[in-house]
């Protein structure tokens, strides 16, 4: 079955430096990938998904994420990181007969000094 | 706000009751799922339906939970006779409906059982 796994359950960055969150996925072939932001007390926002093509994906907020088949890794990658970036990020990969049921990572939280 | 709304945001309920979790999905979408988020397990998926159809309940627990989305109104997920393990966040996300298609997820209800 198709998963995802992030390894860092934690990550701390300063504010301005780069960031990149990590993510591997299980699957057989060219998988369709998401990155999702949860902050505190809120739901979950897609910041950018990869479903063919090119392996750059340019997301919102400043974020991309490249897929890396040769790695089986879709990282999410920031140049700059701002103070409001601090949250809880997903990767995430739809599985099942329909293909609409989502398999998250377990979350990394990223925390940003300032 | 054309987002996925869902109400309550947060739904406080004695063990034994019922609990009922509303969902508006975005304009034009007529595809809705829903998510259970605890905290030592994660995001997992519950349910998806269609108007009036429910697709894939794989991730219902087999008693207790119930789950519709009307021709008419909000999509309703019902729990009776609450535990105390039943209190998590509860997501709903909506898509268009093709396979693969990027989910939104509204804020989620804060279900606490006393």
């Amino acid at each position: 079955a198709q998963s995802v796994t992030q390894p860092d359950i934690h990550i701390t960055v300063s504010e301005g430096a780069s960031l990149e969150l990590r993510c591997n996925y299980s699957y057989g072939a060219t998988p369709y990938l998401f990155w999702y932001v949860q902050s505190p007390g809120q739901g979950l926002q897609l910041l950018l998904k990869y479903f063919s093509g090119d392996t750059l994906v340019q997301g919102i907020k400043g974020f991309e994420a490249e897929f890396k088949r040769s790695q089986s890794s879709f990282n999410l990658r920031k140049p700059s990181v701002h103070w409001s970036d601090a949250a809880e990020y997903f990767c995430a990969v739809p599985t099942g007969e329909y293909g609409n049921k989502l398999v998250f990572g377990a979350g990394t939280i990223l925390r940003v000094k300032s | 706000n054309a987002g996925v709304m869902q109400n309550p945001r947060h739904l406080v309920r004695r063990r034994g009751q019922e609990a009922r979790l509303r969902c508006s999905p975005m304009k034009g979408h007529s595809h809705v799922y829903w998510y259970r988020q605890l905290p030592e397990e994660g995001l997992k998926f519950m349910v998806y339906l269609q108007k009036e159809n429910i697709i894939d309940e794989s991730g219902m627990p087999k008693e207790r939970f119930s789950a519709e989305f009307p021709k008419e109104g909000p999509s309703i997920l019902r729990i009776q006779q609450v535990v105390r393990g039943d209190s998590a966040a509860y997501f709903c996300a909506s898509s268009r409906g093709h396979s693969n298609q990027p989910q939104h997820f509204g804020d989620g209800t804060r279900l606490s059982i006393l």
